[in-house]
């Protein structure tokens, strides 16, 4: 079956920009996770849905960031006022609950200039 | 907050040895630990997943342990191959729900 997707793979704003990155989890999955991961890092963690609600939001760095899944199924993460510091990869997983294996999407690469 | 350390950071061998990569964890309360394997600009691909309750896990030629009551796992690759090669990541899901990884060990399989 299909795994996750992401859109855009990759992503160039200028700095200031309003950016939107989007996820499809695997069907079927009620949780939905958000990565990003910078050069030479392990993944880090932004936000976690249970549904179409956010259960775990402490990873965001700022009110800059914000995340949605209103269906409990696609889910888009969404950066204002862009700085060069969000340039990483985010990464998107799904399971089909909490506390199961999460399976990950290919990534957005988010490079702001 | 957990903290995963991965030694070594990189490691080159040639085909055929067999290898052991390490992670240590801060906090033992962990619900499970994953090993994911990383290619360059990709994504991650799940290798095996080892519960709390469980002492190790294998799949073809990895076999990945877990002492948890030392903050410390194991993945075990036998009879490395060069198709082998890639960044391997382990992380640790704590009651939050989201997984906490080590930066990773980037293995070099040489022919």
């Amino acid at each position: 079956g299909a795994g996750v997707s992401q859109t855009p793979s990759n992503k160039v704003t200028e700095k200031g920009k309003y950016v939107e990155l989007r996820c499809d989890p695997i069907s079927g999955h009620t949780a939905l996770y958000w990565y990003r991961q910078s050069l030479g890092q392990g993944p880090e963690f932004l936000i976690y849905f249970q549904g179409t609600g956010a259960a775990d939001d402490s990873g965001l760095p700022n009110d800059r960031f914000f995340a949605v899944r209103p269906e409990g199924s696609v889910s888009t993460l969404k950066i204002q006022r862009t700085e060069r510091g969000d340039s990483a990869v985010y990464l998107c997983a799904s399971s089909l609950k909490g506390q199961d294996t999460q399976y990950f999407g290919p990534g957005t690469r988010l490079t702001v200039l | 907050k957990q903290e995963v350390t991965q030694i070594p950071a990189a490691l080159s061998v040639p085909e055929g040895e067999n290898l052991v990569l390490n992670c240590s964890f801060t906090d033992s309360a962990i619900y499970n630990l994953q090993w994911f394997r990383q290619d360059p600009g990709k994504g991650l691909t799940s290798l095996l997943l080892i519960q709390s309750s469980q002492r190790e896990q294998t799949s073809g030629r990895l076999n990945a342990s877990l002492d948890k009551s030392s903050g410390r796992s194991t993945l075990y690759i036998a009879a490395s191959q060069p198709g082998d090669s890639a960044t391997y990541l382990c992380a640790t899901l704590t009651g939050a729900n989201n997984l906490f990884f080590g930066t990773g060990t980037r293995l070099t399989v040489i022919p």
